[in-house]
């Protein structure tokens, strides 16, 4: 059962560098999300999306766009890599609850 | 300001020992959600409380939500080392989902 995809697993970047994350889900799901997950601070939501063609900007969207490929796929891309941006981030998708999560992807901005 | 905190926010007990974590509003929620999360993995739901007072078990696992829903309480009755984990609460507000800090929790062989 694959669930929520994300790739890479590892990303290692130079600051200002370019990257996208992919996420794609197999369930079906209306609502995808973005967050990041940092030490201490729980998670964030950087950019959500409750539909397919719509988007919206979550806590902490500063340095990030998404794109809604279709129904399947959610994708974040950082433009110009900082290192306040090395962090793990997680995707989700939901139907109606609960969030159902991918296993990650962490990325360091050297 | 955090709108969900989490309690104690690390823990390491002895397997056998029981244990109690919290998770704490000052905002009214529909109900609050608590998962679980390994390392390398996202977070699992392990439970969804929706009515003020309502208490869940799960085998050794006892959520309680309070009465007033803004705020909820874990316990573990006679840990095991499969428990050791990241704890996390969260309340969904519209179409989102607003997490707690954490607790980790660490299970002593």
């Amino acid at each position: 059962n694959a669930g929520v995809t994300q790739t890479p697993k590892f990303q290692v970047l130079k600051t200002g560098q370019s990257m996208t994350l992919q996420c794609a889900q197999d369930m079906n799901h209306n609502s995808m999300y973005w967050y990041r997950q940092d030490p201490g601070m729980g998670l964030r939501l950087i950019y959500y999306s409750a539909s397919e063609g719509t988007t919206d900007k979550g806590e902490v969207p500063n340095g990030y766009n998404v794109s809604r490929l279709n129904k399947r796929e959610f994708s974040l891309r950082l433009e110009s890599a900082a290192p306040s941006q090395t962090s793990v981030y997680f995707c989700a998708s939901k139907a109606n609850q609960p969030q159902h999560f991918g296993d990650g992807t962490r990325l360091s901005i050297l | 300001t955090q709108l969900l905190e989490q309690s104690p926010q690390f823990l390491s007990i002895q397997e056998g020992e029981n244990l109690t974590v919290y998770c704490n509003s000052s905002s009214v929620f529909s109900s609050l959600q608590w998962y679980r999360q390994e390392p390398g993995e996202g977070p699992v739901l392990l439970v969804t409380v929706v009515t003020g007072g309502e208490v869940k078990k799960l085998k050794r696992l006892t959520f309680q939500f309070g009465d007033a829903r803004k705020d909820s309480s874990l316990h573990i009755t006679a840990a095991q080392p499969g428990d050791t984990g990241l704890y996390l609460c969260a309340g969904p507000r519209n179409e989102k989902l607003t997490f707690g800090t954490g607790t980790r929790l660490t299970i002593i062989p």
